[in-house]
């Protein structure tokens, strides 16, 4: 398989409820990124991580837990998430600064 | 601040020429990217200006950044049903080791038949 996947594609979950999104890349990317995708708005970044180290975490709230084990894989932790967490979590990857290659996402809804 | 804006919604007739437009605020953004988003899916980038051109042509897709005003544009030429999805414009912050992306809130494009 190439490219960038994400699973699960749908995800519908309580607030008191933990789950998590994986993604992962098979393109030997070095970096690694989240993203919220809200309708209206533009895209979020809220994780980047490079070659397995944390670089940039955009005041995210404590409740998302990223963690990325190796350079081809990042999850997502959710945990008491609130309504308003419901969007499109994208994630990304990439070689340096080069461009970004997105995988299709997984459309969180919370309830 | 960083901002990208873009107009939220175009509709065309197939065969028609579609101009998206996105301003942007960082003068020492390095690249200007375009990425497609249609329905259920994630991005796909399109194509991509260095921001030293002013132009960039790749098939049906014209790209002109003028960079005095920092405006970005993308033509379409002989738009097509299948073209029918959400634009976004993005520019990069460039950084060591990854790339920081700034992204407009997208431009929905309609090809009518």
């Amino acid at each position: 398989e190439t490219g960038v996947t994400q699973t699960p594609r749908h995800l519908v979950m309580g607030m008191t409820n933990k789950k998590s999104l994986k993604c992962e890349q098979h393109l030997g990317h070095n970096a690694m990124y989240w993203y919220k995708q809200s309708a209206k708005k533009p895209l979020e970044l809220m994780f980047v991580y490079n070659f397995k180290e944390q670089t940039e975490n955009n005041s995210v709230p404590s409740r998302f837990s990223p963690e990325c084990p190796n350079s081809s894989h990042l999850f997502l932790h959710l945990h008491t998430l609130q309504p308003e967490d419901s969007a499109l979590y994208l994630c990304a990857s990439s070689q340096e600064a080069n461009e970004q290659f997105f995988g299709p996402g997984t459309r969180l809804t919370v309830l | 601040g960083e901002d990208v804006e873009q107009s939220l919604f175009l509709s065309v007739r197939e065969g028609d020429s579609s101009v998206i437009n996105c301003t942007y605020t960082d003068s020492s953004s390095t690249y200007l990217y375009w990425y497609k988003q249609e329905p259920g899916a994630g991005l796909q980038l399109l194509t991509y200006i260095f921001s030293n051109m002013d132009m960039k042509q790749d098939q049906r897709l014209t790209v002109l950044l003028n960079k005095k005003d920092k405006h970005l544009s993308l033509r379409i030429a002989d738009t097509q049903t299948g073209d029918s999805a959400i634009y976004f414009c993005a520019e990069s912050m460039g950084n060591t080791g990854f790339q920081k992306l700034v992204f407009g809130t997208g431009t929905r494009l309609l090809v009518s038949p």
